[in-house]
């Protein structure tokens, strides 16, 4: 069975420092891996996807990922915190080869402080 | 461009009423199709998910149903609502090859009272 774990409920930044939400995972073979992010009373947003290749991914609005097979971690990192970027963000995998539903993490609520 | 439309966006509705959130995807064909509901602003958790017309997988027992009478169409139903019914449904779609990122919903904010 695949799993996501995101360890952290809560994540404080302040504006112009990096930050990181960490995501780990557990799945069968080589995993598909995902971000998403959602602010209030929206649906959620894709950010990035790894499937194969560079390890380091880039996304949207700054956001990168990089991929760790030996750690089975797939972060999701930004330079510099914008107080924008304060909001609900998921993990998910997916298994190819396996049960294509996408498995989500928890969410971790991003709070960047001016 | 695809684009999926949920609504209504908010409703409130009394213990025991009926329910119907609507779906629909356009610029797409034989997606598969999501619903989720998000309690508390947190964890999703999977309701309903079709590959085709009239296939529908059901995660978790419930008083919920889902339907989809079109390619592009995902109903999600009650016959009598219960108060912890309420939350944030979110649709979702992807493409039948299921190696990418799922397309989600603006929601619809379901309040039992």
């Amino acid at each position: 069975a695949q799993s996501v774990a995101q360890p952290e409920d809560q994540v404080n930044v302040a504006e112009g420092n990096p930050l990181t939400v960490k995501c780990t995972y557990s799945v069968s073979g080589n995993p598909y891996l995902f971000w998403y992010v959602q602010y209030p009373n929206r649906g959620l947003q894709f950010l990035l996807k790894y499937i194969t290749g560079d390890n380091l991914v880039k996304g949207s609005y700054g956001f990168e990922a990089e991929f760790n097979k030996s750690q089975t971690s797939f972060h999701l990192k930004k330079p510099s915190a914008l107080v924008s970027d304060s909001a609900l963000y998921f993990c998910a995998v997916r298994a190819p080869g396996g049960s294509y539903i996408p498995t989500f993490g928890r969410g971790t609520s991003l709070i960047v402080h001016p | 461009s695809q684009t999926i439309h949920q609504w209504p966006a908010t409703l409130v509705q009394p213990v025991g009423s009926p329910l119907s959130l609507e779906c629909t995807v356009e610029g797409t064909s034989n997606p598969n199709l999501y619903w989720y509901r998000q309690a508390a602003g947190r964890g999703l958790q999977l309701l309903f998910y079709s590959v085709g017309i009239g296939q529908i997988s059901s995660e978790v027992p419930q008083n919920l149903s889902a339907s989809r009478p079109q390619d592009r169409q995902f109903i999600l139903s009650s016959k009598k609502l219960l108060l912890s019914d309420s939350g944030f449904y979110l649709c979702a779609w992807d493409r039948a090859s299921n190696t990418g990122e799922l397309f989600f919903g603006e929601g619809s904010r379901l309040t039992v009272l």
